[in-house]
């Protein structure tokens, strides 16, 4: 089992240009999350899916956009980056909304 | 005040020595408390899962959650060095809050 999977594990990026990162789970889990990681802040949620077909906001929602796409998979949109968003990003599945997370190897995404 | 709040260190101790870590939180209501590992670029890893109360222990790990007073405890016995992270307390119910992080240095 490889468990959480993103890709890429590292990206570059200019003001306004936009990207999509993914993640994928083959623990059947119900519940995907994604979290961004910066110095000093922890880690705060952006959006999650409680289930297939249904997606919330989270704490720091604005500039980004998901969707997922089946059980599996569970991708992040950047529409036009911005040098804010450079960041850490984690994506992390569950069996359902209360509970342990498990967590992928990140993405981490530099804006210039 | 933040929803949980975590010394963020940083800590050095010599090896074989007992560690303890350490979150408060400030919503009485939550009934899930993790502890994760964080490797130096690496993803969060699961450590230690309680649920409600009461003490948790898995080899040299130990949780305890004392709901009281609104405080949750990591220890570390016999801390090798391979312990050398920073560790993340988690807090919630159906999402969660996580700490800023303690690090941890263990000193050979």
């Amino acid at each position: 089992n490889a468990g959480v999977t993103q890709t890429p594990k590292f990206q570059v990026l200019k003001t306004g240009q936009s990207m999509t990162l993914q993640c994928a789970q083959d623990m059947n889990h119900n519940s995907m999350y994604w979290y961004r990681q910066d110095p000093g802040m922890g880690l705060r949620l952006i959006y999650y899916s409680a289930s297939e077909g249904t997606t919330d906001k989270g704490e720091v929602p604005n500039g980004y956009n998901v969707s997922r796409l089946n059980k599996r998979e569970f991708s992040l949109r950047l529409e036009s980056a911005a040098p804010s968003q450079t960041s850490v990003y984690f994506c992390a599945s569950s069996d359902g909304l209360a509970g342990p997370q498990y967590f992928g190897p990140g993405t981490r995404l530099l804006v210039l | 005040q933040k929803e949980v709040e975590q010394d963020p260190g940083p800590l050095s101790v010599p090896e074989g020595a007992i560690v303890s870590l350490n979150c408060t939180y400030s919503n009485s209501a939550f009934q899930y408390f993790m502890w994760y590992r964080q490797y130096s670029r690496k993803g969060p890893e699961l450590l230690m899962y309680t649920y409600s109360s009461g003490n948790k222990e898995d080899g040299r790990f130990t949780a305890q959650v004392d709901k009281s007073s609104k405080y949750i405890s990591l220890f570390i016995r016999d801390s090798q060095p391979s312990d050398s992270a920073t560790y993340l307390c988690a807090i919630g119910n159906e999402k969660l809050t996580f700490g800023t992080g303690t690090r941890l240095t263990i000193i050979p």
